[in-house]
């Protein structure tokens, strides 16, 4: 059964600090991996998709990278602002589970001025 | 992008009660619509999988007739909770596949359910 699991639970910085974000699953057979935003009360927010394929995938300030062989993704945020703030959920497709996406609990990341 | 609605943003219903839950895909046709729920500080779990023209298959665990799917369009989803419980408030949230788009599901702002 794949589990997907996020370090930290919470994490709490100044801005301008560069932080990186841990996601890990059990199982390497995964079509892709997802990283979302996700503000207080509100839906998703697809931030970056990388196929199985793939290494990583960079848009502006983020940069996730892949390693599926060990089972690992990072999210890389440079430069952290204030409105960086939200909880921020990794979640992988397995092989042929086209339509599951599953979750880890998520990071809370709170960037304080 | 691609947009998906949801309505109504909160809810507030009595023990016993029904109540249902929209999910639109606004500027694209899915095939393919799912339900997640989340509890604070949980993650989303997946309840169900809806097809449009077919039935809906449920998550392990997730009672069918107490969560009845509905996708009769492909532009809409319905999830009725019947006979609600306090414990079913939680924060209920659809996507919507864009078969345009290889699996890639968009996300609703979701529905924040409270039975009292």
């Amino acid at each position: 059964k794949q589990e997907v699991t996020q370090i930290p639970a919470a994490l709490s910085v100044p801005e301008g600090e560069n932080l990186v974000l841990n996601c890990s699953f059990t199982d390497s057979a995964i079509y892709n991996l997802q990283w979302f935003r996700q503000d207080p009360g509100k839906g998703l927010t697809s931030l970056l998709l990388i196929q199985s394929s793939q290494r990583e995938q960079t848009s502006g300030r983020l940069n996730a990278s892949l390693d599926k062989s060990s089972g690992r993704s990072t999210l890389y945020i440079a430069a952290s602002q204030p409105g960086d703030s939200a909880t921020y959920l990794c979640a992988v497709t397995p092989e042929g589970g086209y339509n599951k996406l599953i979750f880890g609990a998520g990071t809370r990341l709170a960037v304080h001025p | 992008g691609a947009v998906v609605s949801q309505h109504p943003s909160r809810v507030i219903c009595k023990s016993g009660t029904s109540v249902k839950i929209e999910c639109r895909s606004l500027d694209f046709q899915a095939t393919t619509m799912f339900w997640y729920r989340q509890f604070p500080k949980q993650s989303l779990m997946l309840m169900a999988t809806s097809n449009e023209g077919s039935k809906a298959t449920y998550e392990q665990g997730v009672e069918k007739d107490k969560f009845l799917i509905n996708h009769a369009s492909l532009t809409l989803s319905t999830l009725t909770v019947t006979s609600a419980h306090p414990e079913d408030s939680s924060f209920y949230i659809c996507s919507a596949r864009d078969p345009g788009v290889s699996y890639e599901q968009y996300f609703g702002p979701g529905t924040r359910l409270t039975v009292t």
